[in-house]
């Protein structure tokens, strides 16, 4: 089984504060996703990657930055946090061929006080 | 552009009752289909798929059909049960190494006992 796991299930930080929101698979997978999940939005993709040190802009980049160093492991970053990203946020990883469905983690609840 | 529409809920059902939630799409091509479950305080876990026209997904009870020439596929249940009570969403994907996924909003279904 895929397992994607995210660094903390939930997460309070100040405005202002850099905060890391990691995200690891263990399946060798060559695409990874970040999404933030809202009442009556849905799912919207913030960034994305189809390989190491490769990052692609989704629908809603602003105020967000990603890192991924290792094919496993990608990392979101908020780099001054507000109150307008507290939201849920989901990880999820593919291979990189069709059908391309994609594995997602547990979420981590941010709330940004 | 691609697009998935579902339909809106909240949805209340009582135990054994059959669902039906709606899903329509726009796109070029012959895209992926998937139906994607969220239950309460989770991440999405994928339901079942579908990769071409006139495929059947089923998993747990739930089937859906690729239909092309209604650009449709209809999540059905015979007999719902308290334990299927989650959000629903329907995504496509359009093709592409990169995989990203289309999603619509989500269908809130709540089964009462």
């Amino acid at each position: 089984d895929v397992k994607v796991t995210q660094s903390s299930r939930y997460l309070v930080k100040r405005t202002g504060e850099k905060v890391f929101l990691e995200c690891v698979q263990d399946m060798d997978h060559e695409n990874m996703f970040w999404y933030r999940q809202d009442p009556g939005l849905g799912l919207r993709l913030i960034y994305f990657s189809y390989d190491v040190k490769m990052k692609e802009k989704g629908d809603i980049p602003e105020g967000y930055s990603v890192s991924r160093e290792k094919k496993e492991r990608f990392s979101l970053i908020l780099e001054s946090a507000s109150t307008n990203q507290t939201s849920m946020y989901l990880c999820a990883s593919s291979l990189g061929r069709a059908p391309n469905t994609q594995y997602f983690g547990p979420g981590t609840r941010l709330t940004v006080l | 552009g691609n697009s998935v529409t579902q339909m809106e809920g909240p949805v209340t059902l009582s135990e054994e009752a059959f669902l039906t939630i709606n899903c329509t799409y726009t796109a070029t091509g012959y895209p992926s289909l998937f139906w994607y479950v969220q239950y309460p305080g989770e991440g999405l876990q994928l339901l079942l798929k579908a990769t071409k026209a006139d495929d059947k997904g089923s998993n747990k009870g739930f089937e859906a059909t690729y239909r092309k020439e209604t650009t449709s596929f209809h999540l059905e249940k015979g007999s719902v049960q308290v334990s299927d009570s989650a959000v629903y969403f329907c995504a496509l994907n359009y093709g592409g190494s990169q995989g990203n996924l289309i999603f619509g909003k989500g269908t809130k279904l709540s089964v009462k006992p």
